[in-house]
């Protein structure tokens, strides 16, 4: 499986936007990207996944490098709630749900 | 609410015995994964189940051992516990096995 970098810790103003990088430099062309948030110590919640074009849901927006090598997933107006560890998971077209979760991004929105 | 039902939420017991963990999916997903989250080892995938049979293996020990029923609720056996198996164990489901995966909240197993 292609592996995945992300920064250990982010900080975000609250109402500001939460921008989280993802490095996937070994990603295959069939691969997607998905981001997964987990909320202290409760189950992994799904956000958003992509292929190669930029994508847009109700909780967040995931916009892909041309050469796929990086992600962005952004929080357009990050809440308290908001706070959580952000995981960056690149997965084969058609795969299981064998995810391999790293060791993700600890996002701290800050009153 | 993901719509994944998982029980008990906590669980304690002595080393060397066996518990039962219990997984409902949501309704009409046919995919049960289970995962563990240990403090060193951070989120582990154990084992799929798709519609009754065991689709996809991870780390799981042998030790432990799961299965899916008709009714398509799933439940994880541990046996012969050991200290290092006190984690978080998580149960997700999906439609199918290629659609993106919904979390229960988990339960915590402490073993003294």
């Amino acid at each position: 499986d292609a592996k995945t970098t992300q920064p250990p810790s982010m900080d975000c103003a609250e109402g500001r936007a939460a921008n989280l990088p993802c490095n996937h430099s070994t990603i295959s062309g069939n691969e997607y990207v998905y981001w997964y948030r987990q909320i202290h110590s409760q189950g992994p919640q799904y956000i958003i996944h992509g292929l190669k074009n930029n994508e847009t849901n109700e909780m967040a927006s995931l916009i892909i490098t041309e050469d796929r090598k990086s992600s962005t997933l952004i929080l357009p107006h990050a809440t308290l709630r908001d706070t959580a560890v952000y995981y960056c998971i690149v997965r084969p077209r058609g795969a299981t749900n064998k995810l391999i979760f790293g060791t993700g991004t600890l996002l701290a929105v800050q009153p | 609410d993901s719509g994944v039902t998982q029980t008990p939420k906590h669980l304690i017991t002595a080393t060397g015995q066996r518990v039962t963990l219990r997984c409902s999916p949501r309704s009409g997903d046919l995919s049960v994964y289970w995962y563990q989250q240990s403090l060193d080892q951070g989120l582990q995938f154990l084992i799929q189940y798709y519609n009754g049979e065991e689709r996809a293996k991870g780390n799981i020990l042998e030790r432990f051992s799961a299965q899916q029923f008709p009714d398509l609720h799933s439940e994880l056996n541990l046996s012969s516990l050991e200290l290092g198996d006190s984690a978080l164990y998580f149960c997700a489901s999906s439609v199918e096995g290629k659609t993106e995966a919904f979390f229960g909240q988990g339960t915590r197993l402490t073993v003294v």
